[in-house]
């Protein structure tokens, strides 16, 4: 079964301070690796997809890296309205796999 | 011009009650997902339909049954509800067969069984 474990849980920084979030998965033939965006009282919104090892996105200051066991999405000089709820998920659409997610809170 | 819209957007009623919550997509996907978020927001699969054919069933209690009236629509009824049915459900859709799997998600609706 797919299992994907995102950390930290929570994370609170400056604004303009760079970091990195992390989604290590386990599955069984990676069909996709996948990061969403929530905001409260809203739904996921789509960021990357992300399919083999090595492979790299980009999206103002969001970047997402993959390796076989784990993805990061690498944040640079972040504003406050970077803040949200960070999403990974693994899998075709048949059935994604979320992880719990990572709050980031960016403090202006 | 919202893409896949729900209604209500919440919704709070009593143990035992039966309650629906409809949604729609203006995309032109093949297929519609009923996700649910718990409290530490959770996301899981619920179920999945293709084409108004159910491809994917989650374990979830035949309390819960699917409908899709037409590929555009998948509407959830649930039935005595209970307590630990309060979350976040979330209507996602998507086209079929493509490899760039692009979700598009509803805003959610609130569920709070009482």
């Amino acid at each position: 079964e797919d299992q994907v474990t995102q950390s930290p849980e929570a994370l609170r920084l400056q604004e303009g301070e760079s970091s990195s979030l992390n989604c290590s998965y386990t599955v069984s033939g990676l069909r996709g690796l996948f990061w969403y965006r929530q905001d409260p009282g809203k739904g996921p919104e789509f960021l990357f997809t992300l399919y083999s090892a090595g492979e790299e996105k980009e999206k103002e200051r969001l970047k997402a890296t993959i390796t076989k066991k784990e993805s990061f999405l690498h944040i640079t000089a972040p504003k406050p309205e970077d803040s949200a709820t960070y999403l990974c998920a693994v899998g075709a659409m048949k059935k994604l796999t979320f992880g719990t997610g990572t709050r980031l809170t960016i403090i202006p | 011009d919202t893409a896949v819209s729900q209604t209500p957007k919440y919704l709070v009623t009593q143990m035992g009650n039966d309650k629906s919550i409809k949604c729609e997509q203006n995309l032109g996907h093949d297929t519609m997902y009923w996700y649910k978020q718990d409290s530490k927001k959770f996301l899981k699969i619920m179920f999945s339909y293709n084409n108004k054919e159910l491809i994917i069933n989650e374990t979830v209690p035949n309390r819960f049954s699917p409908k899709s009236p037409d590929k555009a629509h998948l509407n959830l009824h649930i039935n005595s509800l209970e307590l630990g049915d309060s979350a976040v459900y979330f209507c996602a859709s998507t086209p079929l067969l493509r490899r760039n799997t692009e979700a598009f998600f509803g805003q959610g609706t609130r569920l709070t069984v009482v």
